[in-house]
């Protein structure tokens, strides 16, 4: 099973601070990465898929990228309903795996 | 709209089995992979399940296989999840998500509210 690791854990920021989480894959697996966005008591939303696209609707302050094993999720300039958790998830094959989070506070 | 909608959860025995039901809309249902997905606090966002557009393929965590099963009525553009033999490591919120593969990477671009399932005597 291809394994997600994710750093920091848990980041404190600002609103309009440039927030960078990076995920990190166990073994290469191209662009095929998602990043989705939780808040407390919601289902996960879907932000970015295929490393670097954004999905419909998302804000053009979230951006994706990166290859192989390491890729970031960037939010550059925070806004207050961007505090939340945020999770990778390998879309390469199955099993599906997700990174274990991380918690972006003020 | 897209819509998903799951129900069934529930409180069950250890070793007792729930059926979770999820409804979907505003898409045509067989072009579409389905899973499931579980959250637990201590273990983050665990995947479950997935049935292919057909339902002729399925894909199963480790930790499930044996035990539970997934299925989809088109007829009823509903997935099911199965789950036997439950124990206390399969309390979770369970989430119904439509799975996206275009650009060959599977996501899960739709979800549902969620539906809490609680095994415990």
């Amino acid at each position: 099973d291809i394994q997600l690791t994710q750093s920091p854990s848990f980041l404190s920021a600002s609103v309009g601070d440039r927030v960078t989480i990076t995920c990190r894959a166990s073994q290469g697996i191209n662009s095929h990465v998602a990043w989705y966005q939780q808040k407390p008591g919601k289902a996960p939303k879907l932000l970015v898929f295929a490393a670097s696209t954004l999905q419909s609707g998302v804000p053009s302050r979230f951006s994706g990228s990166g290859s192989g094993t390491e890729f970031t999720l960037t939010i550059s300039r925070l806004q207050s309903e961007d505090f939340a958790t945020y999770y990778c998830q390998q879309g390469e094959s199955y099993p599906l795996t997700f990174g274990p989070g991380t918690r972006v506070e003020i | 709209e897209v819509q998903v909608l799951e129900s069934g959860g529930g409180l069950v025995e250890p070793g007792g089995s729930l059926r979770l039901s999820c409804v979907a809309s505003g898409f045509i249902f067989p072009s579409y992979a389905m899973s499931w997905v579980r959250q637990t606090p201590g273990k983050g966002l665990e995947w479950v399940a997935t049935i292919s557009g057909s339902g002729e393929k399925t894909y199963y965590a480790d930790s499930v296989k044996g035990r539970f099963t997934i299925s989809r009525d088109t007829s009823k553009n509903t997935v099911y999840l199965q789950m036997n033999s439950l124990t206390a490591e399969d309390t979770a919120i369970f989430y119904c998500a439509r799975i996206n593969s275009t650009s060959e990477v599977l996501r899960c671009d739709y979800w549902g509210q969620g539906t809490q399932v609680t095994v415990s005597s």
